[in-house]
């Protein structure tokens, strides 16, 4: 049973496309994340939501759109894809507790290449 | 503003022990985790500590210091399987699950 899944795992596109990576969690938790992980293997938030609703929007162009359909799932979406955005995106979910402690899981990541 | 700092690579044999140092600048902290990442994979939970001192879970033990804004991971009893990057994490302050990585320490074992 995966507990945080990914889709596609490998992604790659040309430069100006649209393309979208889909989360899924099944571990019943509030709150969600999307990570991007470069080259230098430097993992850094892009955004988070809780309970469908946005909390951290870290900077990150207008081009990368999070979409929560519901809090199981959380989506990114990306336009007019540059070089730059190569990298893997990890996305993790944790309960969303108000206090300490607030475990983060991780999904097994989307290799993007852009070409 | 937040900082947290890490070495970058650290080589070790097989059966030996191991310490990863950690240290950060923050408002607000609200603990600190570690995380393993082996190559292609995704990172898994290690550690979390909020208070001083250490916490032991088999080979592993994570120590903390808020005075000193420091942290360390201690792995004994070395298998090669533990070659991986090894990422502390500071949760501050703010949103929930607000996390900073360090950039990660990547640590091989030799036999």
């Amino acid at each position: 049973d995966t507990a945080v899944s990914q889709t596609p795992k490998y992604l790659v596109t040309q430069m100006g496309n649209d393309k979208s990576i889909k989360c899924e969690q099944n571990l019943g938790h509030d709150t969600m994340y999307w990570y991007k992980q470069d080259s230098k293997k430097f993992l850094k938030i892009m955004f988070s939501y809780n309970n469908k609703e946005l909390i951290i929007n870290e900077t990150v162009p207008n081009r990368f759109s999070p979409k929560s359909p519901d809090k199981a799932h959380l989506n990114l979406h990306i336009n007019s894809l540059e070089l730059g955005d190569s990298a893997v995106y990890f996305c993790a979910s944790s309960q969303g507790l108000t206090d300490w402690g607030d475990t983060q899981y991780f999904g097994p990541g989307t290799r993007l290449t852009v070409l | 503003g937040q900082n947290i700092d890490q070495p970058t690579e650290m080589t070790a044999t097989e059966g030996a022990i191991v310490q990863i140092n950690c240290t950060y600048q923050t408002s607000g902290f609200n603990g600190l985790f570690w995380y393993q990442q082996h190559a292609g994979e995704a990172p898994t939970f290690l550690s979390y500590n909020v208070l001083d001192g250490l916490e032991e879970k088999g080979r592993f033990s994570s120590f903390l210091s808020r005075s000193k804004g420091y942290s360390y991971l201690l792995l004994k009893e070395l298998q090669m399987k533990d070659s991986a990057s090894y990422l502390c994490a500071m949760n501050y302050g703010g949103s929930q699950g607000n996390l900073i990585f360090g950039k990660g320490t990547k640590l091989s074992v030799k036999p």
